[in-house]
């Protein structure tokens, strides 16, 4: 099973700040997810990059993948409350059958 | 549309007493996954099926866990005899290509 580490693992803000979360592995992964959870809620899927340097972006959050596709980011731009959750990403193995999850960056936005 | 639904929300058991973890996935997806959640672990895949065939249980930990897929509408995980260290939140997900989507999660305490 490949790895996945994120960073940081806590991050705390104040609403209105910009903040970069980061993915990171030894492996290279066929595609990379990010998924966010709240609490007592299974993770929903934010986004889904396939091809190294690919950069999505989905409202104020702006996601990219790595050129070698071993690393990926989670840019948030003005930082809301309601962005408040955990943040997981998970790398696709076995050509997508099955994905691998991170430890998770858990972001607390402050009013 | 429904969800995947898991059953119970919550189980709290002593330890030595058997566990059954339920999950109806959501229809027309054809691939399983049972994942457990830790603070200290994070989110670790336990096993998963295709079209109602295990295909990996790597992850399961040791012989006390069982899961099973009788049918395309419901899978069952099963812990015989419990530990206190199986407590975590278990999670239930289904997929038919690309995006995980996530029950609720059975929160299980054994105490």
């Amino acid at each position: 099973t490949q790895l996945l580490e994120q960073s940081p693992q806590f991050l705390s803000i104040q609403e209105g700040e910009n903040l970069t979360v980061y993915c990171n592995s030894s492996s290279v992964f066929s595609s990379l997810q990010w998924y966010r959870q709240e609490p007592g809620e299974g993770p929903v899927l934010l986004v889904t990059v396939v091809t190294g340097g690919e950069v999505k972006k989905l409202k104020r959050l702006t996601f990219q993948f790595g050129d070698a596709r071993k690393d990926s980011s989670l840019h948030i731009t003005a930082a809301q409350t309601g962005d408040t959750g955990l943040y997981l990403c998970a790398g696709g193995e076995n050509y997508g059958q099955n994905f691998v999850f991170g430890p998770g960056t858990r972001l607390s936005v402050l009013p | 549309d429904a969800g995947v639904i898991q059953s119970p929300r919550h189980e709290v058991t002593e330890m030595g007493q058997e566990v059954t973890l339920r999950c109806k996935p959501i229809s027309g997806h054809n691939s399983l996954f049972w994942y457990r959640q830790t603070m200290m672990r994070g989110l670790e895949l336990l096993i998963y099926f295709n079209n109602n065939v295990p295909i990996d249980d790597s992850g399961m930990p040791e012989d006390r866990f069982s899961a099973k897929m009788p049918n395309a509408s419901f899978s069952t995980l099963k812990i015989q005899p419990s530990e206190p260290r199986d407590s975590a939140v278990y999670f239930c997900a289904s997929r038919f290509t690309g995006e995980l989507f996530f029950g609720e999660g059975s929160r299980l305490t054994v105490l």
